[in-house]
């Protein structure tokens, strides 16, 4: 059973477009939780989260965490053809390596 | 169950001692990745493969090796390890590359 949730699997919008993308965590011993975007190779971090109900917002992306349900989205705004890519979340357990999600592909068209 | 295992989970090592961690999925996959994770650093790829006996660089190949006899494995070689080798490493497979990313449970190594 996965312990990290990512919805949806894959989604296609129009340049201009607000996306929301959907992650959903186990509680045990969480310590943070982090969003990557990953293009052609390694993952891009974005951001970790450790605070509940408060947003990190970078340019066009934002992100904020949930700690009662268990969950953190992943906004974009005015989509680009550029935001195109997987946009992995994963949790921080401590002293165990990250658990992933297994993302989610945003295609956005022109 | 669908997986990706790597082993060991922790291992602590000398420098100089070949060691490798092994990787294992039961998914069918054909993409097959390493990463190594550090502080401040996010992750970084290490050697990705595309399919059997299909192996290229990622961003920072130095001091590894790979190899891809098979599709479901995908061993990372570290032939003369060294101390900024230190790192959590991760392996992930996917159907394409494209998504659906199964990440394995990952290795902490320590290179003394």
């Amino acid at each position: 059973e996965d312990k990290v949730v990512q919805s949806p699997l894959s989604l296609v919008v129009h340049e201009g477009d607000t996306v929301t993308l959907n992650c959903s965590y186990e509680v045990t011993n969480f310590r943070s939780l982090l969003w990557y975007k990953q293009e052609k190779k390694a993952p891009t971090f974005l951001f970790m989260l450790t605070s509940s109900g408060i947003e990190k917002k970078s340019g066009r992306l934002s992100s904020i965490l949930d700690k009662k349900e268990l969950f953190s989205i992943l906004n974009i705004t005015a989509t680009q053809t550029g935001d195109s890519a997987i946009y992995l979340c994963a949790e921080d357990v401590g002293n165990t390596p990250l658990v992933f999600g297994k993302g989610t592909r945003l295609s956005v068209i022109a | 169950e669908a997986q990706v295992t790597q082993n060991p989970r922790y291992l602590i090592t000398v420098t100089g001692k070949k060691l490798t961690v092994t990787c294992s999925q039961n998914m069918n996959h054909e993409y097959m990745s390493w990463y190594r994770q550090d502080p401040g650093l996010g992750l970084r790829q290490i050697y990705y493969s595309m399919n059997v006996e299909v192996t290229d660089k990622g961003d920072v190949p130095e001091g590894y090796k790979v190899s891809r006899k098979e599709k479901r494995n995908f061993p990372l070689i570290l032939e003369s390890p060294s101390p900024n080798q230190t790192s959590l490493y991760f392996c992930a497979s996917s159907l394409d590359g494209l998504y659906g990313y199964t990440f394995g449970s990952g290795t902490r190594l320590t290179v003394v």
